[in-house]
């Protein structure tokens, strides 16, 4: 139990395109996502934080202009990469935080396997 | 502000010993959890262990558990019977509970011990 999915696992892009990436909470309905970026060799940083239904919390220094979140349902986040640059070359992870179930802590975030952006 | 120290950027040791990662936080929060994540190549983060502030009991799970020393904000993890699956990055990281006192629940990470198990 506590599956996240991430789709694509890769993509590679010009520079000036724009890239989604998805997430999906595969077996349980998600409160909240996040959404991580890291640099090889480096901890997770935090981007954002989104909630169904709402829009997403943005850390300081995320332009929200340039990734767009949403949060359509309570197994589906998105992140759009727009205009994409090589500096947004890095790896995306993206996680959820289970909604009630009694089986499962609600403070515990499930990660998916992430996605590689590389951009020419 | 929440912070979390993790003191050894790199550990190793030989298969079927024992191994302890240090961490470390600050926080003036009185409820709260704590994990240890594991990153290994693939580079999938998976949940190793985790423990509620409130409980005073040490979290185990199989070869893992935790030193919790809440007056002294410590976390270390013991990997007992170290496998060379175990070989991976970990992180330890903090959130603020619980999610139904409106706590986002956002994860504060370290920055990682890197851990080798060698043969």
């Amino acid at each position: 139990g506590a599956v996240v999915s991430q789709h694509p696992s890769r993509v590679i892009c010009k520079s000036g395109t724009s890239v989604k990436i998805e997430c999906r909470s595969l077996d349980f309905q998600a409160t909240t996502m996040f959404w991580y970026r890291q640099f090889p060799k480096q901890s997770l940083m935090l981007m954002a934080t989104s909630n169904e239904g709402s829009k997403a919390t943005y850390e300081q220094g995320v332009e929200k202009d340039k990734f767009l979140i949403n949060h359509a349902s309570l197994t589906l986040s998105t992140l759009t990469v727009t205009s994409a640059h090589p500096e947004d070359s890095s790896f995306y992870i993206c996680s959820a935080r289970d909604r009630d179930s009694p089986r499962r802590s609600t403070d515990t975030q499930y990660f998916g396997p992430g996605t590689r952006l590389t951009v020419l | 502000a929440q912070t979390v120290t993790q003191s050894q950027p790199e550990m190793s040791v030989q298969e079927a010993e024992t191994v302890t990662l240090s961490c470390t936080y600050d926080t003036s929060e009185n409820n709260y959890y704590l994990f240890w994540y594991k990153q290994p190549p693939s580079r999938q983060m998976i949940l190793v262990i985790r423990q509620e502030a409130y409980k005073q009991q040490n979290a185990t799970e199989n070869r893992f558990s935790v030193n919790f020393q809440k007056a002294a904000k410590s976390f270390s993890l013991k990997i007992s019977d170290s496998q060379l699956g175990d070989t991976a990055m970990y992180f330890c990281a903090f959130t603020k509970g619980p999610a139904y006192g409106g706590s986002q629940g956002n994860l504060i990470f370290g920055k990682g011990t890197k851990l080798s198990v060698k043969p």
